[in-house]
């Protein structure tokens, strides 16, 4: 079974400071991870994956396979980055065909002023 | 084009009852999975249908099914209620084709907040 664990529940820092937002994982196979972003309000969607290697919003995450992370980071923190942060993983479940996302419990992050 | 579409937003049942939630996936969209998402517990996977099938289940009791319909919409019931199934409900879309290797992108709806008295 897969698992994804997100260390820290709440994350503070200022603005203009890095951030780095933590993930690590579990799972046998080869995982497709990724980094979905809940701003208040509005639904949860993708904010980057670890296939594509983009940077999305300043934001980029490194899979780690060595040490099971997928730490979400970025230089400098801006105020709009204030929101929940979820990590995924997606498995492909074998025999039928699907792949489900198993999520971290989320980082609330938030820029200070 | 237009989103996902959860109706509806807000529900309040006592324990005991039952309530179906429905979801409306993207246009072209073929598979539907749905999320619980509680302070707890975090968003968990609940089931994902394609072409009217469910094709993978969580772990979760056998009060909570789903179904889908020949337009891709798909809808979840839970049964017996009980106060710890308060929880907000996602549905989420993909383009997810039978027989495909790669990961389809889920888009999310809003969610139904479901609320157990």
């Amino acid at each position: 079974a897969q698992r994804v664990t997100q260390p820290e529940k709440l994350l503070s820092v200022f603005k203009g400071a890095p951030v780095e937002l933590k993930c690590n994982y579990s799972y046998s196979g080869s995982p497709e991870l990724f980094w979905y972003v809940q701003y208040s309000r509005q639904r949860l969607q993708l904010l980057l994956r670890h296939i594509s290697r983009e940077s999305i919003k300043g934001f980029t995450a490194d899979l780690n396979k060595g040490e099971t992370s997928f730490h979400l980071k970025k230089p400098f923190a801006q105020e709009e980055d204030s929101a929940m942060y979820y990590c995924a993983l997606s498995a492909r479940d074998s025999g039928a065909g699907s792949y489900q996302l198993t999520f971290g419990k989320g980082t609330k992050l938030s820029v200070i002023p | 084009k237009a989103g996902v579409t959860q109706t509806p937003r807000y529900l309040i049942k006592t324990r005991g009852q039952q309530v179906t939630l429905s979801c409306s996936p993207i246009s072209g969209h073929r598979s539907v999975s749905w999320y619980q998402q509680t302070p707890g517990q975090g968003l968990q996977f609940l089931f994902e249908y394609f072409s009217e099938t469910q094709r993978n289940k969580g772990n979760f009791p056998g009060r909570f099914s789903g179904r889908q319909f020949s337009n891709s919409r798909s809808e979840m019931n839970v049964s017996t209620l009980e106060l710890g199934d308060s929880a907000l409900y996602l549905c989420a879309s993909s383009k997810a084709v039978t027989g495909t290797s790669g990961y389809n992108e889920q888009f999310f709806g809003p969610g139904t907040r479901l609320t157990v008295l």
